[in-house]
């Protein structure tokens, strides 16, 4: 079955301790984004790659970093998580190219107290 | 600033009505228009994509349709069910964008199918 997998899925941690969220998919697609969804807010674009070893900052990269060293897999890391980091987050992947559908994961809720 | 509003922010019908859900956004010059489903807990589920080149798409139930010159879209929603009741997001790919190939979203219609 064609999926976007996020890991975990909950999380309640404490401000300052690294945490790692993680995202894969199986469609072999080129294109990978995170996106942060807060109340009020919308969705917002975190950080995206255009394919293996390319990314580039989305409209809200600061206070996370991620990497793409594999077509697949495309983790987002929250460094020093601060309680403004609280949100539900999610991935998404589609096929290069203007007017590819994007597919979403089921998104990972943080608590960061 | 490329921007995607939607109208109404939440509404509830009886079941079996049809109805309009309304996505305006700033810049015509857009590559396409995706809208979502999402369910309480869940991700977003993709309903309809309409490349900029074309004027509607439409699957079973749902319709949807792309003014670009206006800066419009609708989703039609025939003979609703009380399992449509989600909230419903529109999303832009900006031509322009700066998240290249990124989605810029509304904030979505909360709708709810009354049995």
């Amino acid at each position: 079955e064609a999926q976007v997998t996020q890991n975990p899925r909950y999380l309640i941690t404490v401000t300052g301790k690294k945490l790692t969220v993680t995202c894969s998919q199986n469609m072999n697609h080129e294109y990978m984004s995170w996106y942060r969804q807060d109340p009020g807010l919308g969705l917002r674009q975190i950080y995206y790659s255009m394919n293996v070893e390319v990314t580039d900052k989305g409209d809200v990269p600061e206070g996370y970093k991620v990497s793409r060293k594999e077509k697949r897999n495309f983790p987002l890391i929250l460094e020093s998580p601060s309680p403004n980091q609280t949100s539900l987050y999610f991935c998404a992947s589609s096929r290069r190219g203007s007017g590819q559908p994007q597919h979403f994961g089921d998104g990972t809720r943080l608590s960061i107290l | 600033k490329q921007e995607v509003t939607q109208i109404p922010a939440a509404l509830s019908v009886p079941e079996g009505e049809n109805l309009v859900l309304n996505c305006s956004f700033t810049d015509s010059a857009i590559y396409n228009l995706q809208w979502f489903r999402q369910d309480p807990g869940k991700g977003l589920t993709s309903l309809l994509l309409i490349q900029s080149s074309q004027r509607e798409q439409t699957s079973g139930r749902l319709n949807a349709s792309l003014d670009k010159s206006s800066g419009r879209s609708t989703l039609y929603i025939a003979a609703s069910q009380p399992g449509d009741s989600a909230t419903y997001l529109c999303a832009a790919e900006f031509t322009s964008g700066g998240g290249a190939d990124g989605l810029t979203f509304g904030k979505g219609t909360h709708l709810i199918i009354q049995p």
